[in-house]
């Protein structure tokens, strides 16, 4: 079956634009998850939704990234005012479950790069 | 704060040898450990989870060990094939918390 897929693969921008990056989680997971990945380092979490709601923005970085999931499926990530220093990979996952512990299924990640 | 630590340096040995990955971590008490392969240019691929009242879990060439006394983890692939060479990431969870707090990584490489 399809796993978690992302568009684009790669986004290349200017400093101050806005960025929207979109995540397609297997289908029927109800939990999904934004993480952002730095060259030699693991992803670092950014927001966690149960549904349609966001249960946990805590590692949303500050107020210029946001993120969607109106029908509990598709998610948007958004980002105002892109900075140099907000390249990176972006990672969707999703999980089937409530449970805290049950396994993630990760995307292959959306590259951007902010010139 | 939380931290969690991986060798940085990559790990590089021969095809059949036993692979022996560490991740330790402090000032943190987690109901639970992941370990994920992320191969370059692709996201992270569950391995094996591990609960904080267990001491060892495995699936077929895959170990991983907890301690939690040490506050490490063990992961361990006996006989490595080349194509176990990839970035292996240790994830620490809570209870109440989804989010996961990954480690840096170990690069591990299996020499044919």
């Amino acid at each position: 079956g399809a796993g978690v897929s992302q568009t684009p693969s790669n986004k290349v921008t200017e400093k101050g634009k806005y960025v929207e990056l979109r995540c397609d989680p297997i289908s029927g997971h109800t939990a999904l998850y934004w993480y952002r990945q730095s060259l030699g380092q693991g992803p670092e979490f950014l927001i966690y939704f149960q549904g349609t709601g966001a249960a946990d923005d805590s590692g949303l970085p500050n107020d210029r990234f946001f993120a969607v999931r109106p029908e509990g499926s598709v998610s948007t990530l958004k980002i105002q005012r892109t900075e140099r220093g907000d390249s990176a990979v972006y990672l969707c996952a999703s999980s089937s479950t409530g449970l805290a512990d049950n396994e993630q299924f990760f995307g292959p990640g959306t590259r951007l790069t902010v010139l | 704060s939380q931290k969690i630590e991986q060798n940085s340096e990559a790990l590089n040995i021969q095809e059949g040898k036993t692979a022996t990955l560490t991740c330790n971590y402090t000032n943190y008490s987690p109901a639970y450990l992941q370990w994920y392969r992320q191969d370059p240019g692709r996201g992270p691929v569950f391995l094996l989870l591990i609960r904080e009242n267990e001491k060892e879990k495995r699936k077929e060439r895959l170990k991983v060990t907890l301690d939690t006394t040490l506050k490490q983890s063990l992961f361990h692939i006996t006989a490595s094939q080349p194509a176990d060479s990839a970035t292996y990431l240790c994830a620490l969870g809570g209870d109440s918390s989804y989010k996961l707090i990954f480690g840096s990584g170990t690069r591990l490489l299996v020499r044919p």
